[in-house]
């Protein structure tokens, strides 16, 4: 089963505009963390901002940010002030640490969000 | 401050031979992660090392591929008799460890773009 998911495979704005881009996710464990990556024409993945489960604190890099709803294991991630450059697909990652203590490491990607912003 | 290097950034390879890809890990990172990504399955995950030991080889097809990490600047991951569904975006990413606080953060290489014809 997919752990996480990402609905929307396509999404477009206007310059300018604000977006968010949603995803839910399945786990088990208590302590998890949650990743966005932005993937590049040129093939690089980017960090953008990181979301640990036990933190309440309302995460924020510049012009992304993150609305975390634990309980209904959702995670969207907010682009305001929209430019062009931010056209790109955008990957959301579940990142979990077992209950035994022995991280696995592995990253768990969604599908993915095709963003097109229009200048 | 150099990220992940990978090399080559583009590879063709006939069906049958031999591939073999390069990651070099951002200086100071003791783990290093090696997915694979294609239109049909996403991105999956391959194999990870942490102070150049296997840690985790699960995502790894079980024939035909191969990772070893020599030393704490480099992995290699080598497919062996290449098959045309063996063409993907091979991506390397490094992290400090895989503890929390931050230090787990993955960050990822350009990825090499492997055909196999």
């Amino acid at each position: 089963a997919q752990k996480v998911i990402q609905v929307w495979s396509t999404a477009s704005r206007q310059e300018g505009e604000e977006l968010t881009l949603d995803c839910s996710y399945e786990t088990s464990q208590v302590l998890y963390h949650l990743f966005w990556y932005k993937h590049l024409l040129s093939g690089e993945m980017v960090f953008l901002i990181r979301q640990m489960s036990s933190s309440t604190a309302k995460e924020r890099s510049g012009r992304y940010s993150v609305v975390f709803q634990k309980s209904l294991k959702s995670i969207s991630l907010v682009i305001s002030a929209l430019q062009p450059d931010d056209s790109g697909k955008y990957f959301c990652a579940l990142w979990e640490l077992e209950v035994r203590g022995s991280a696995l490491g592995r990253l768990h990607f969604g599908a993915g969000t095709q963003l097109i912003v229009i200048p | 401050n150099a990220g992940v290097i990978q090399t080559p950034r583009h590879k063709v390879t006939g069906k049958g031979q031999e591939a073999t890809l390069w990651c070099e890990p951002i200086s100071g990172h003791s783990a290093v992660f090696w997915y694979r990504q294609t239109i049909v399955q996403g991105l999956e995950f391959l194999t990870y090392f942490r102070n150049q030991a296997p840690i985790d080889d699960s995502g790894m097809p079980k024939e035909r591929f191969s990772a070893q990490m020599p030393n704490q600047s480099h992995s290699t991951l080598k497919i062996q008799s290449t098959q045309p569904q063996d063409s993907a975006v091979y991506l390397c990413a490094s992290s400090l460890d895989r503890g929390l606080g931050g230090r787990d953060t993955q960050y990822f290489g350009p990825g090499t773009r492997l055909l196999v014809l």
